[in-house]
């Protein structure tokens, strides 16, 4: 159980465009989603908290312009980098959480090219 | 704020042999400590967990010990295999509901 799934797993975008990652739990509902970054051999920076029907919490230094959180659904989540930039080029995980974030479960990660 | 640190960053053993890594916490107030475990590639999965109220857990091959007083929790795998291989975090979240903190991460070859 609690399976979480991360979609596309692999995106190459050009610079300038926009691109959207999906974030569903399959049996579960998700009150709460997080989205994070890592960076290589890195540890995970968690980018946002979104609660389902209400606006994500972006942590210091997250331009939420740039990045685009939705959480309209107990069961999908989306984040969307808007005017990708190389320097945008990272992996992505989302996890979510049926219990507000006590017990998260991670998604498989997206990897983000930007060229 | 919390600040989580982990030891060592890299750690390679030979198959078969017990494989041991350590985190340690700031805030004494965190009472939730899972691990995850991450592959190439891959998301996080948490594979253990632990309690501020347990002084142990132990799943098959794996364990987690916790010492409050100290700080400090840590995760055991005896018995490892190649699949073990990868990138190991520790995490603490202090009150139901806040964020976790994670470690820097520990990867972990074992050596067939």
């Amino acid at each position: 159980g609690a399976v979480v799934s991360q979609h596309p797993s692999r995106v190459i975008c050009k610079s300038g465009t926009s691109v959207k990652i999906e974030c569903r739990s399959l049996d579960f509902q998700a009150t709460t989603m997080f989205w994070y970054r890592q960076f290589p051999k890195k540890s995970l920076m968690l980018m946002a908290t979104s609660n389902e029907g209400s606006k994500a919490t972006y942590e210091q230094g997250v331009e939420k312009d740039k990045f685009l959180i939705n959480h309209a659904s107990l069961t999908l989540s989306t984040l969307t980098v808007t005017s990708a930039h190389p320097e945008d080029s990272s992996f992505y995980i989302c996890s979510a959480s049926f219990d507000s974030g006590n017990t998260i479960y991670f998604g498989e990660g997206s990897w983000l090219t930007v060229v | 704020g919390e600040n989580v640190e982990q030891h060592p960053s890299t750690l390679s053993v030979q198959e078969g042999d017990s494989a041991v890594i350590k985190c340690t916490y700031s805030d004494s107030a965190s009472n939730y400590f899972p691990w995850y475990k991450q592959e190439l590639g891959k998301g996080p999965q948490l594979i253990i967990d632990i309690r501020s109220n347990v002084g142990e857990k132990k799943d098959q091959r794996i364990a987690v010990t916790l010492n409050k007083t100290a700080k400090h929790f840590s995760l055991h795998i005896t018995e490892t295999q190649p699949e073990d291989s990868a990138v190991y975090f520790c995490a603490a979240r202090r009150n139901y509901g806040q964020n976790f903190v994670f470690g820097p991460g520990t990867r972990l070859s074992v050596l067939p």
